[in-house]
This record gives structure tokens, C-alpha cells and sequence, in this order.
């Protein structure tokens, strides 16, 4: 069973530029997760949601991140613009009981 | 002040040894406990949840509970090198954490050295 996807791995762009981090929930699971790891904060709930709808963006840093999640089974990450302190890891976990399971990652350097 | 306090590390132990790691919360809403364990450039995955107050053994690990202290520790028993990782501890409010968005700790770098 494949576990939660997330697309790219590695993302490096300059600043000013768009990027969108893509995630794919394990297929059943109704909430998903964005997270967003760095060694100064560490792992931080950005936003989350249930059956496609957002519950809590109060993690959102700033009005340039927003999320979708169009269907059960695809969500995106868009940073517009982005900024150098943007870069981190960032995770996607999704649940269907009590257990979140996460994605590997997208590492994001924004120069 | 952080939601969820964690000593960072890194802390070293010999094969065998057993491992003792621990966070306090300031938030007495929490009602969800639980231990994530991550390997470098992994994600994180999840070892051990707890409900409220008690505690959980599951193989090497036990999981404790005191939510009269707002502290949460786990055990690692004949601790081998392959525990070797960052340990994150992790709450949340309601709904078992899993329709709930977690709070974590900023983890512990352990190192088990054979």
C-alpha cells in the first residue's frame, strides 16, 4: 500500500518565484496535513483539513502560503511570492483514525 | 513560551543503556499524547500514543503520562543502535489527533552508541 506522496522532493528557487508542493493522501484517509519543519521552529501545523474542507489555517505564516484540496485525493501548497526564510521542509500527513501518517518531505531552498 | 517544551540534545548512550526522553506542555487541553520517531531526512512516524493520564508499554517502549505535572516521557528499553534518531513528542486537543492538527516538541537528537 502506497504510503502519502508528495511531489517534488526537492524543490530550489530563487525568491520572488511561485511554488506549489503537491501532496497525494493514502487513499481512504479524510483529513490531510501540512506541516513545515525547520531547525529554529520545528515541526509546525500550517493548515489542515477534513473531507476536503479547511479546518484551521491559523498556521498559515503569511497571506502569500495558501492550500487546496480540490478532491479526496490531491492537495497543493502554493507559496507566491516566495522569500529565503520560506525554505524548510515541508510535510504532508493524512489520517483516517488516530494516526497521521506523513509524506517524505519536499525541501525547499529559496535563494 | 512554547506550547510544548523538548530538550533538544543531542543525547549520547551506550548499547543497551536505557533511554529516558521527556517534554512538558503548558496547554492542559491537550488530551492526546503521542511519540514520533524520525530518521534523517525522513518523515516523521508515529511509536507510541497515549490517551490522558497512564502508561503504555508496547515492546522496549513505555509511553507515561502525568497530566497533573503537564509532563509526558518515554522509555526506551535495551536501547540498540538503530534507536538512533530524532524523537518527537507531539499533542492535541480532540478528536484522538487524528482529524486534529498536532503540536509538536522540537525533538531530541539520540544517539546510541554499539
Amino acid at each position: 500500500d502506497a504510503g502519502v506522496i508528495q511531489s517534488p522532493r526537492h524543490e530550489v528557487t530563487e525568491m520572488g518565484q511561485e511554488v506549489t508542493l503537491r501532496c497525494k493522501p493514502i487513499s481512504g484517509h479524510n483529513s490531510l496535513f501540512w506541516y513545515r519543519q525547520t531547525m529554529m521552529r520545528g515541526l509546525e501545523l500550517l493548515i489542515y483539513f477534513n473531507n476536503n474542507v479547511p479546518i484551521d489555517d491559523s498556521g498559515m505564516p503569511e497571506d502569500r502560503f495558501s492550500a487546496k484540496m480540490p478532491n479526496a485525493s490531491f492537495s497543493t501548497l502554493k507559496i507566491q511570492p516566495s522569500e529565503p526564510r520560506d525554505s524548510a521542509v515541508y510535510f504532508c500527513a493524512s489520517s483516517r483514525t488516530s494516526t497521521q501518517y506523513f509524506g517524505p518531505g519536499t525541501r525547499l531552498t529559496v535563494l | 513560551q512554547k506550547e510544548v517544551e523538548q530538550d533538544p540534545g543531542p543525547l549520547s548512550v551506550p548499547e543497551g543503556a536505557i533511554v529516558s526522553l521527556n517534554c512538558t506542555y503548558s496547554n492542559s487541553a491537550f488530551q492526546y499524547f503521542m511519540w514520533y520517531r524520525q530518521y534523517s531526512r525522513k518523515g516523521p512516524e508515529l511509536l507510541m500514543y497515549t490517551y490522558s493520564s497512564g502508561n503504555k508499554e508496547d515492546g522496549r517502549f513505555t509511553a507515561q503520562v502525568d497530566k497533573s505535572s503537564k509532563y509526558i516521557s518515554l522509555f526506551i528499553r535495551d536501547s540498540q543502535p538503530s534507536d538512533s534518531a530524532t524523537y518527537l513528542c507531539a499533542m492535541s486537543r480532540g478528536s484522538g489527533g487524528g482529524a486534529d492538527g498536532l503540536t509538536f516538541g522540537k525533538g531530541t537528537h539520540l544517539i546510541i552508541q554499539p
